[in-house]
């Protein structure tokens, strides 16, 4: 158990809806991160949050969005869902987002979009 | 764009054996590099990593080697056990910049 918590772990919907996926860090870790996984590919880095600022984007989408809120937890908002979007996705934290900190993953949200 | 590159979606090892996987970059401003294993249903978990200033780097069963000049890494089990099983991640950063992850190998350690 890394300390990472991701609600939900399963998610269906429909092509065109918004959905919210909701991460939790570490308990003192500052920052967090959010990856997409897609099927037989490596993580892609979406985006990067430092004690509640964008610090880092990566290959995010328009359509993507995140924010880290005061109390530290992140929310990676997917709206206007295609097909394409159906991935695992992952947020990892670490004390303060440093290059040479380890990131500690959360389990991971199954997005499937049909 | 794919900086990070793992061109082995398998491996198969004998319990006992050395497992060595691979991992190639492109871009040499990469100066951090790390390896995370990933059992199913599970998020990735940090395993070894290694500065550019080093070529080698140990801990217990597994050593990362790093190739600067032929801008490769890799990762050696030794001896593989099959807890070892996973999908293995080579990851490779550039000073504070977001970090770059190769598609993963899957091994596989048959007792």
């Amino acid at each position: 158990d890394s300390g990472v918590t991701q609600t939900p772990k399963h998610l269906i919907t429909a092509t065109g809806q918004r959905v919210t996926l909701r991460c939790s860090p570490r308990s003192g870790d500052l920052s967090v991160y959010w990856y997409q996984q897609s099927l037989d590919q490596g993580l892609q880095f979406l985006i990067q949050y430092y004690n509640g600022e964008e610090r880092a984007k990566g290959n995010i989408l328009e359509r993507f969005s995140a924010q880290q809120f005061p109390d530290l937890h992140s929310e990676l908002n997917l709206s206007s869902l295609e097909l394409g979007d159906s991935a695992l996705y992952f947020c990892a934290s670490s004390p303060s987002g440093g290059a040479l900190e380890t990131q500690y993953f959360g389990p991971g949200t199954r997005l499937l979009v049909l | 764009d794919q900086q990070v590159k793992q061109n082995s979606p398998s491996l198969s090892v004998q319990e006992g054996r050395i497992s060595i996987l691979n991992c190639d970059y492109t871009n040499s401003m990469f100066d951090y590099f790390l390896w995370y294993k990933k059992y199913p249903a599970e998020g990735p978990t940090f395993l070894i990593s290694i500065s550019s200033i080093k070529d080698k780097n140990e801990d217990g069963r597994f050593t990362v080697f790093l190739n600067k000049s032929a801008k490769h890494l890799s990762l050696h089990i030794v001896p593989s056990q099959p807890g070892d099983s996973a999908v293995y991640f080579c990851a490779a950063s550039q000073n504070n910049n977001d970090m770059r992850f190769g598609a993963g190998t899957r091994l596989t350690v048959k007792p």
